[in-house]
């Protein structure tokens, strides 16, 4: 059981630079959210889903754009890369019908912008 | 709308010694309360979490935290420290009406001195 898997792990890019971060989980959860986690502030939550086809914006959003066409897949595009994107960002899933406060969290994604 | 408050972004104990990390919530509903913690380049594992019944919560690898609703307060404690328990831990919030949404504290980072 593979839980909440994100690629790449690492990845540097250019200014203005397009590009998706992969997020998969093979529970079948339903919740599904990408945070950005920055010294000093812990992590903030960018975008959410609720369902296959659903999406919400959270605390962070701009710059960031996702979409769930699959209860199993949530990937996270940044349009046009900044300096200030560079972060760590971690995928997250729950299930709803039995206890969706337990929220799995990948292993996160190394972005560097220059 | 939810936010935590973590006191001493940095917190130094000897090995053997209690170690005590505070956060404070604001909430306008009933909270959920967790604890996660981090090792470096790791992903978040859960501690504990509160969510309704009995305001002290055992966790794993020895940890506990009590709610206290007229302090508003979800301190985290472990009678004896170990190297091990060196890591960045973070104190988290949510909702029920959206409890898949956590708000985080800026963490803590415990180092252990032998």
């Amino acid at each position: 059981n593979a839980g909440v898997t994100q690629t790449p792990k690492f990845q540097v890019l250019k200014t203005g630079q397009s590009m998706t971060l992969q997020c998969a989980q093979d529970m079948n959860h339903e919740y599904m959210s990408w945070y950005r986690q920055d010294p000093g502030m812990g992590l903030r939550l960018i975008h959410y889903s609720v369902g296959a086809g659903i999406t919400d914006q959270g605390e962070v959003p701009n710059g960031y754009n996702v979409s769930r066409s699959t209860t199993e897949d949530f990937p996270l595009r940044l349009l046009s890369a900044a300096p200030s994107q560079t972060s760590v960002y971690f995928c997250a899933s729950s299930y709803s019908r039995t206890d969706r406060t337990t929220i799995y969290f990948g292993e996160g994604s190394w972005l560097t912008v220059v | 709308a939810q936010s935590v408050t973590q006191l001493g972004s940095h917190v130094s104990v000897s090995e053997g010694a209690l170690v005590l990390l505070r956060c404070n919530y604001s909430s306008s509903v009933p909270p959920y309360l967790f604890w996660y913690v981090q090792y470096p380049n790791q992903g978040l594992q859960l501690l504990l979490k509160y969510t309704t019944g009995a305001t002290l919560v055992k966790g794993i690898n020895g940890f506990e935290a009590e709610f206290k609703k007229s302090e508003t307060s979800f301190h985290l404690t472990k009678p004896s420290a170990h190297m091990s328990d060196a890591a960045e831990y973070f104190c988290a919030v949510s909702e029920a009406s959206n409890d898949y949404k956590l708000s985080f504290g800026a963490g803590t980072t415990v180092t252990v001195r032998a």
